[in-house]
């Protein structure tokens, strides 16, 4: 499982809501990442990391803000949560070579 | 820009038949493909890379340049095959990021 944990697991909230999901990993990878998987669309990339305060956007970014303050941990936040942001919530590391693990995921329900 | 196509979401076949999951992409360059599967509520498993040739719990998988394909490929499907599919392509940036196919959920009957 190359280490990788998220917490929570599983989150109800309101919408208009903020709301942070945690990566955490434990094998000082550089590069870490955010998808969301979605019915029709497979996983989307919303932000990465390749390295410490070192961040940049990917597909689906509008909504989403990240910080990696820690080479461990990977933190990302719902600004104010919309219905359309209901989605499985999946963090990945890259390994040695270009290959990517990914964690158990959060499922997160904005009502 | 890179696209990964999974022209099939379900692909339904009875154990011991043969299988084939497609996967077309579009890059201009020379990419690393990736298949991934996903259990039922569980995390993506990383099953087969293309640069490595293996062959892992009987699925291979051969990159076709000059058809952009990377096809899924087991000739005796089991039951516990069943599972989401997912092909994905990396371009070799330094940042590694990974584009997805759509997926496809493969049941296998028995």
């Amino acid at each position: 499982d190359a280490g990788i944990t998220q917490s929570p697991r599983h989150k109800v909230t309101e919408t208009g809501t903020p709301v942070t999901l945690r990566c955490h990993q434990t094998e000082n990878h550089r590069y870490m990442y955010w998808y969301r998987q979605d019915p029709g669309h497979g996983l989307r990339l919303i932000h990465y990391s390749y390295g410490v305060k070192d961040t940049d956007k990917g597909e689906v970014s509008d909504g989403y803000s990240v910080s990696r303050s820690k080479t461990e941990d990977f933190l990302l936040t719902l600004e104010s949560a919309t219905s359309s942001q209901t989605s499985v919530y999946f963090c990945a590391i890259r390994g040695q070579g270009f290959e990517q693990f990914f964690g158990p995921g959060t499922r997160l329900t904005v009502l | 820009a890179q696209r990964v196509t999974q022209p099939e979401k379900l692909l339904s076949v009875f154990k011991g038949a043969p299988v084939e999951l497609k996967c077309n992409y579009s890059y201009s360059g020379s990419p690393e493909l990736f298949w991934y599967v996903q259990y039922s509520r569980q995390r993506l498993q990383l099953l087969l890379r293309h640069i490595s040739r293996e062959s892992i719990k009987g699925f291979t998988a051969d990159l076709n340049k000059g058809e952009t394909s990377f096809h899924l490929k087991k000739p005796f499907a089991q039951e516990e095959d069943s599972a989401m599919y997912y092909c994905a392509l990396s371009g070799g940036t330094s940042y590694g990021k990974l584009t997805f196919g759509q997926g496809t959920i493969l049941t296998v009957h028995p």
